[in-house]
């Protein structure tokens, strides 16, 4: 089954304590991206991935870093997780600019 | 700046009645338009995209949506809503495969 697939799915955390949610894809998309989702404020992206190697920043990268190692894992990385990131977290993937293919999200908070 | 704006943030509305979701974009550049939907406690699922051609796109579980040109929205349309309906439901625009914005959401609510 094609999918995309996020672990874990919730998440209880305390300020600074590195942790990393891992996001993985069986599709070969080359596209894949991060999204936190806030109450009022949609999904805003966090960063994304051309493919093996490439990544970018999206709108809200400030506390967040990613890699992109091989093609079907684009882990998301908090080294020092913060109250103000406790949120929603999607991983998604694309073929191009089609249409995206969603994880089922993470639930993170940051005590 | 590329932007999506959905005017509303709720919408309620009784079973088998018609709804639309309002969706506008700003954009200088040609966009790619989508309508996701977010049942709860799930990922969002597309439901619809415009990429080029007929401005009348017809989506899964019978919605469609407009694409308007002059006046920059990409509006969603049922004729008929069931209580299996109520979700959030996300527009989006992209002037490509890296960049998309989403709107704030609008949560539909379907009574019986």
């Amino acid at each position: 089954e094609a999918q995309v697939t996020q672990n874990p799915r919730y998440l209880i955390t305390v300020t600074g304590k590195k942790l990393t949610v891992t996001c993985s894809q069986n599709m070969n998309h080359e596209y894949m991206s991060w999204y936190r989702q806030d109450p009022g404020l949609g999904l805003r992206q966090i960063y994304y991935s051309m493919n093996v190697e490439v990544t970018d920043k999206g709108d809200v990268p400030e506390g967040y870093k990613v890699s992109r190692k091989e093609k079907r894992n684009f882990p998301l990385i908090l080294e020092s997780p913060s109250p103000n990131q406790t949120s929603l977290y999607f991983c998604a993937s694309s073929p191009g600019a089609t249409g995206l293919y969603f994880g089922p999200g993470t639930r993170l908070l940051v005590l | 700046a590329q932007s999506v704006t959905q005017l509303d943030s709720q919408v309620p509305v009784f079973e088998e009645a018609p709804v639309e979701l309002r969706c506008n974009y700003s954009s200088s550049v040609s966009v790619y338009l989508f309508w996701y939907v977010q049942y709860p406690n799930q990922g969002l699922q597309l439901l619809l995209k415009y990429l080029s051609g007929s401005t009348l796109v017809k989506g899964i579980n019978g919605f469609e949506a407009e694409f308007n040109k002059s006046q920059t929205s990409f509006h969603l349309r049922k004729p008929s809503v069931h209580i299996s309906d109520t979700a959030e439901y996300f527009c989006a625009s992209s002037p490509g495969a890296s960049k998309i914005i989403f709107g704030s959401g609008t949560r539909l609510s379907i009574r019986p």
